[in-house]
């Protein structure tokens, strides 16, 4: 069975702070894939990035980093000098990458509140 | 451009009716899903196909209904079985082979039931 862990709820910071946002999974699979995807009011979920569980290496976009981590299973999302459009509902989630499912397991999600 | 509408954006439903809900994607992505939000929660899955003519259900499918008749089109019917049909209801679809298989989602519906 997967399972995806968003501990955190709800972040509320200042414009320009740094903040991460916490993911961590479990998985009996090998190797498998993880994703971020950011849900603005709006409502529609925008798809950030897919990492391999095989590339350990850290990404970065911008203000946007990842670090992905398999000795701890987290997959953590850090937006540097965050702004106000950045408020909004981001989801972590998890998919096998071989046998055949390809149905992703999603965090509840954590809500980031990015004040003026 | 390539993507998924669903439509309506808004809907309202007495209780008792079954209402339907469209997607459509022009992404050429042979799996599509939908999943039910409803406030502060994340997503669950209600059904998903994999190919025309085909679908399985997901975690909550009772009180729900779908049919794959096209590649492109995916719509969900909302029955009056369901009990507690007031949610946001969100359409993705995906690839199902290669290494690209993240799923893309269209805007969502709202439906509220009065």
């Amino acid at each position: 069975a997967q399972k995806v862990t968003q501990a955190q709820t709800e972040i509320s910071v200042v414009e320009k702070e740094d903040v991460t946002l916490d993911c961590v999974y479990e998985t009996r699979d090998t190797t498998y894939y993880l994703f971020w995807y950011k849900q603005p009011p709006s409502g529609e979920l925008v798809f950030l990035i897919r990492r391999n569980s095989f590339d350990e290496q850290n990404e970065i976009s911008g203000r946007y980093s990842w670090n992905f981590q398999k000795s701890t299973s987290s997959f953590n999302f850090t937006i540097t000098a965050s702004q106000v459009v950045d408020s909004a509902v981001y989801f972590c989630a998890l998919r096998p990458a071989s046998g055949g499912s390809y149905i992703p397991t999603f965090g509840r999600g954590t809500s980031l509140i990015v004040h003026p | 451009d390539g993507g998924i509408t669903q439509s309506p954006k808004y809907l309202f439903r007495k209780e008792g009716q079954n209402v339907t809900l469209s997607c459509e994607q022009n992404l050429n992505h042979d799996a599509m899903y939908w999943y039910r939000q409803d406030p502060g929660q994340g997503l669950r899955l209600i059904y998903y196909s994999q190919i025309v003519n085909d679908f399985q259900k997901g975690d909550i499918a009772e009180g729900y209904s779908v049919s794959r008749e096209k590649k492109e089109s995916f719509p969900l019917t909302v029955t009056s079985a369901q009990k507690n049909p007031t949610a946001f209801y969100l359409c993705a679809s995906s690839r199902t082979s290669g290494l690209r298989r993240e799923q893309f989602f269209g805007p969502g519906t709202r439906l509220t039931v009065l």
